[in-house]
């Protein structure tokens, strides 16, 4: 089973800041990553596929990188709705598919 | 517009059943893959079970092999998930999720649509 990590754990910024949320994988999962954004009591979201393709209607602010086991979220300026949970996930490897524990991101 | 709609949780005994159920609209719901994924409380998200658009191909997370069964009807639009024998570490908010597809292909491994969740606790 691939393990992802995330860091940090927690992110504390300012709207108008930009944030870098890092996931690494425990072996290589090619591009096949994705990122998520989960808000209480709300449906998770996705953001990017495949590490750097943006989701349908997802903002220009939030861009993906990485290959092999190194990935980055970036959200470029922070919006007020943006403070949430960021979750990486692998498709490269499974069943099963996983999760990283992810970044919360809150308002400093 | 895309809707993904999650019943049939609730509080249930260790040893119990539940079965839940995932009413979907909007797309054409016998085209995608089809997942369940949970989260515990506190905990991260958990990929539980997917189900191939014709219902072929089935599979699940280790730690729900041979208690969980995952089925869809592509005549009502639904996905299910028979639960058995639950255990305390089963509680958590379950999501039914769409696979995703574009012009050339459909994955089963990104999960682009997402419900909001039914809660399942199992407690005594």
């Amino acid at each position: 089973e691939i393990v992802l990590t995330q860091s940090p754990a927690t992110l504390s910024l300012s709207p108008g800041e930009r944030a870098t949320l890092s996931c690494r994988a425990s072996q290589s999962v090619s591009s096949y990553l994705a990122w998520y954004q989960h808000k209480p009591g709300q449906a998770p979201r996705l953001l990017i596929y495949d590490a750097s393709n943006r989701a349908t209607g997802i903002p220009a602010r939030f861009s993906g990188s990485g290959s092999g086991t190194d990935f980055t979220l970036t959200i470029s300026s922070l919006e007020p709705e943006d403070f949430a949970v960021y979750y990486c996930q692998q498709r490269s490897s499974w069943p099963p598919f996983t999760f990283g524990p992810g970044t919360k991101v809150d308002i400093k | 517009e895309v809707q993904l709609v999650e019943s049939g949780g609730g509080l249930v005994q260790p040893g119990g059943s539940l079965r839940l159920s995932c009413a979907a609209s909007g797309f054409t719901f016998s085209s995608y893959w089809m997942s369940w994924v949970r989260q515990a409380p506190g905990k991260e998200l958990e990929w539980v079970a997917n189900i191939k658009e014709d219902g072929t191909e089935k599979y699940y997370v280790d730690s729900v092999k041979g208690r969980f069964t995952i089925s869809r009807d592509n005549a009502k639009n639904s996905l299910y998930l028979q639960m058995n024998s639950l255990r305390a570490e089963d509680t958590a908010v379950y999501y039914c999720a769409t696979g995703y597809c574009n012009d050339d292909n459909c994955y089963a491994g990104i999960f682009d649509y997402w419900g909001q969740g039914t809660l399942v606790t199992v407690s005594s």
